[in-house]
């Protein structure tokens, strides 16, 4: 079974950068077909995709948060990470990383809160 | 950007009650529409992509149709453990948009 767990900070200051990793078990991340994902969800609204990677590294980000974002992969801790600069207290929110069958998010992280505060 | 809408924003039904969401997609998406339960302090769960097909081990109770800008999602007969937010999502183009969720309450 597919896992997904994400990993970093909870507390970011304004102006820093968010940093997270998404740890995948139960499956390798250089599978065929597939991209990995950071969605956020600030609290009590909706869904945000931020971006998506391949594990050969090619990238897809949100045109909202491209300039502030950039994703990357570690086939070999098949692992892939999050990094959102710049930060304000707007980026408040939970950040799951999920698995992408085209554009269908199939499995999910359990999600992690970052609270931007000084 | 493709915009979502759901309506109605929440709704409030008793178990056993046939249920109806409506998404609404801001230009023609075909069938590339999704539809994810989001139960509280969960990670969104998917339930039917293509408009119609149900993730494996979703529930027959739970069906989707539409196509073009005009999409429902169905519960035939709602259960307890189906009280969550529903979303769409439009998976037609980059970037993927969700809509703002309908919450199904316990009448």
């Amino acid at each position: 079974q597919l896992q997904l767990q994400e990993s970093g900070p909870g507390l970011v200051k304004p102006s820093e950068t968010l940093s997270l990793t998404c740890t995948v078990s139960g499956g390798p991340i250089s599978s065929s077909g597939y991209y990995w994902g950071w969605i956020r969800q600030p609290p009590g609204k909706g869904l945000e995709w931020i971006g998506s990677i391949y594990y050969s590294g090619r990238t897809y980000y949100n045109p909202s948060l491209k300039s502030r974002v950039t994703l990357s992969v570690d086939t070999s801790k098949n692992q892939f990470s999050l990094k959102l600069r710049s930060v304000t207290a707007a980026d408040t929110a939970v950040y799951y990383c999920a698995r992408l069958k085209l554009l269908n998010f199939d499995y999910w992280g359990q999600g992690t809160l970052v609270t931007v505060s000084s | 950007d493709i915009q979502m809408t759901q309506s109605p924003s929440s709704l409030s039904a008793s178990v056993g009650d046939r249920v109806t969401i409506t998404c609404r997609a801001s230009q023609s998406i075909s069938s590339n529409l999704n539809w994810y339960q989001q139960k509280a302090g969960k990670a969104p769960k998917l339930l039917i992509y293509g408009a119609s097909t149900l993730q494996s081990g979703v529930p027959s109770r739970f069906s989707g149709s539409g196509s073009g800008t005009d999409f429902t999602l169905t519960i035939s007969s709602l259960q307890p453990e189906d009280f969550a937010i529903y979303y769409c999502q439009q998976t037609y183009s980059t970037p993927p948009t969700f809509g703002q969720g309908t919450k199904v309450e316990i009448k």
